[in-house]
This record gives C-alpha cells, sequence and structure tokens, in this order.
C-alpha cells in the first residue's frame, strides 16, 4: 500500500458527458501527477500539480484540467467525454516537484465511457 | 519525438535470472526509473539510475548508460509472484514518460 488513494475505482460514462476523478496523496507529499493507461500500454503523462500550481502538461487536450487542493489532494476533470477516453487513470504522489526520482502510484480509476 | 523501446514479453521458469532491456530516445532525461505493475494493481516503484552504472536492490538490478541512451532491469533468482509488466520510464524535469510495457511470465 502507498499511501495514495482514488476515487471512484470505477466508473461508467456516456459519451459527451464530464467526469471528476479524485486523488488523496500521501501523507508529507505535495505534488501530484495524474496518468492516462489504455489497455495493454504504459502510462502516459496528463499533467502534474506541485504546491496547488500546475508545473507541466502531456499532450492532452485543454478538456483535461485538473486542480489540487491545500491539503494536496487533487481532482482530474475531463469534459466532453470521448470514447477514447476509456483507460485507467492513475495518479501518483511524490515530495519535491521536478526532479523527484520515486512517484508512489495509487489504484487507479477504470473509466469506461459507451 | 520521445520513444522507449523494451520487449513486450518474456518468459522464464522459477529460480532463473532474466534481463528486460529498455532503449530511450527523449528530449530531456534526468535517470531512468522501472516500475513493477501487476494486473489490475498499480505501478509500484523498483528502482532509479541518475548515473551511469550498477544499482542493486535484493533480486533486483538496474543499469544504466546514458552514452548509449539504454538500461536494463535484471531479476535474479525468479518465483512466481514477479510474473507482472515492468516498465521502463525516464525521469523528464516534471513527468515521467513510460514504455510500452514488458509481460514477464514465471512458470514453475
Amino acid at each position: 500500500e502507498t499511501g495514495v488513494t482514488q476515487s471512484p475505482t470505477h466508473l461508467i460514462k456516456t459519451r459527451g458527458q464530464q467526469v471528476t476523478l479524485r486523488c488523496s496523496s500521501q501523507s508529507g507529499h505535495n505534488t501530484v501527477s495524474w496518468y492516462q493507461q489504455a489497455l495493454g500500454q504504459g502510462p502516459q503523462f496528463i499533467f502534474q500539480y506541485y504546491r496547488e500550481e500546475e508545473n507541466g502538461r502531456g499532450n492532452f487536450p485543454p478538456r483535461f484540467s485538473g486542480l489540487q487542493f491545500p491539503n494536496y489532494s487533487s481532482e482530474l476533470n475531463v469534459n466532453a467525454l470521448e470514447l477514447d477516453d476509456s483507460a485507467l487513470y492513475l495518479c501518483a504522489s511524490s515530495f519535491g516537484g521536478s526532479g523527484n526520482t520515486e512517484a508512489f502510484f495509487g489504484q487507479g480509476t477504470r473509466l469506461t465511457v459507451v | 519525438g520521445q520513444s522507449l523501446e523494451q520487449p513486450s514479453e518474456v518468459t522464464a521458469v522459477e529460480g532463473a535470472i532474466v534481463q528486460i532491456n529498455c532503449t530511450y530516445q527523449t528530449s530531456g532525461f534526468y535517470g531512468l526509473s522501472w516500475y513493477q505493475q501487476h494486473d489490475g494493481g498499480a505501478p509500484t516503484f523498483l528502482s532509479y539510475n541518475g548515473l551511469d552504472g550498477l544499482e542493486e536492490t535484493g533480486r533486483f538490478s538496474s543499469f544504466l548508460s546514458r552514452s548509449d541512451s539504454y538500461g536494463y532491469l535484471l531479476l535474479q533468482e525468479l518465483q512466481m509472484k514477479d510474473s507482472a509488466s515492468y516498465f521502463c520510464a525516464v525521469l523528464n524535469t516534471d513527468k515521467l514518460i513510460f514504455g510500452t510495457g514488458t509481460r514477464l511470465q514465471v512458470f514453475p
């Protein structure tokens, strides 16, 4: 167990809807990164939050957005869901922002878009 | 572009030694990490190489050659519980760039 918790664990949404995924980081960690993992693929970096500010973004459209709260928990929001958004969404917590060498992942949220 | 290449699948028997190679081409590089992921589970950190050479952690070792853009994960004394997917990942400033993963199957 890493101490990183994500909710919900599974979710089914309809194309065009909006979804919010949540992540509680490990105690003492101030950085949260979000990844999308399609079946049979490696995780793809969406964005990172460090001390409530976005600190880097991957190649994802603006309909993927996020927040980090003062307690360092985080949300990932996806608008106008598409079928290709079906994936496992992973949250990773770490300490220190850029250059931290070990990330602790949550169990993920399995999103299915129908 | 950015890419990490690793074999898609490796099989071995209990007690054997397996090496999973990773070659990378990325625009930025801090170091190379390795993560293990069991089916339905979260990726878990195994090792990190920031400098050239070998890092040893119990049954697992990892190697990096920055000049060759190459690294490997060595798993010794394989156990059934080592059956999982293994990902190399380049640490690039704020993010991890993952390879597509190597599925390791350990047979009795």
